[in-house]
């Protein structure tokens, strides 16, 4: 059972605006830390994606977009393309025994 | 640019210490602001942070994982390493090294994870 929560999959045909929710608590998102998301294909590295809630790294496309209120945070893919399909993971700190940072259990992608 | 790569073992006997080392290339293990981390995902699961060392030594290992996890760092090869004592099936997962950043160049402070190895596949078995 993950401290953050995303939803196990979701899917969108090219084009469309898809969104991956990250909910936690007031131990980690509530209490005020950073979510941070990355985009993992099995077999690659993880890719960094979105830093600090809403920052995107250069390099990454435009249309990856990130946003966090209260206790929860989101992903944005405005456009999605078929390159997309992949697991979204996020991440950030949570402050229960002793402090540690967490992941979410991951969201399957699926460009249909 | 910083690439980071795993070696060890692949099998790993049970009630055994699981030893893993990432090679860094495009940096120093021992400067920076810098997070030296595991990331492990076993089979059909989600990623799964382990612990960091950080450039000054400071360690920070996941809860569940503290009693028996130790990340060490060797500046004399720019690597880093894990050791995973007492390992039973469900430590089965790839394996991935990740250079962690405290990243302060905007407004605000933010850690996260920068560069990541391919990963490596460890399997607990006798």
């Amino acid at each position: 059972q993950s401290v953050l929560t995303q939803p196990p999959s979701v899917s969108g045909a090219p084009g469309q605006r898809v969104t991956i929710s990250c909910s936690g608590s007031s131990s980690n998102i509530g209490a005020g830390y950073e979510v941070h998301w990355y985009k993992h294909l099995p077999g690659t590295p993880p890719k960094l994606l979105i830093y600090g809630n809403d920052n995107r790294p250069s390099g990454v496309p435009v249309r990856f977009s990130g946003s966090k209120s209260g206790t929860s945070a989101s992903l944005a893919i405005t456009g999605v393309q078929v390159e997309d399909e992949a697991d979204y993971y996020c991440q950030s700190y949570d402050t229960g025994l002793s402090g540690s940072w967490v992941f979410g259990g991951g969201t399957k992608l699926t460009v249909l | 640019q910083v690439q980071l790569q795993e070696s060890g073992p692949g099998l790993v006997r049970p009630s055994e210490t699981l030893s893993l080392t990432c090679t860094v290339s495009g940096g120093a293990v021992n400067s920076g602001p810098y997070y030296w981390s595991w990331v492990r995902q076993p089979p059909g699961k989600g990623l799964e942070w382990i612990g960091y060392r950080y450039s000054s030594g400071n360690t920070n290992y996941y809860p569940s994982l503290r009693s028996r996890v130790a990340i060490f760092l060797d500046p004399s090869k720019d690597q880093f390493s894990l050791k995973l004592t007492s390992v039973t099936a469900a430590d089965t997962a790839v394996y991935y090294c990740a250079r962690g950043v405290l990243d302060c160049s905007g407004a605000s402070c933010y850690e996260y994870f920068q560069y990541w190895g391919r990963g490596t596949q460890v399997t607990v078995s006798s």
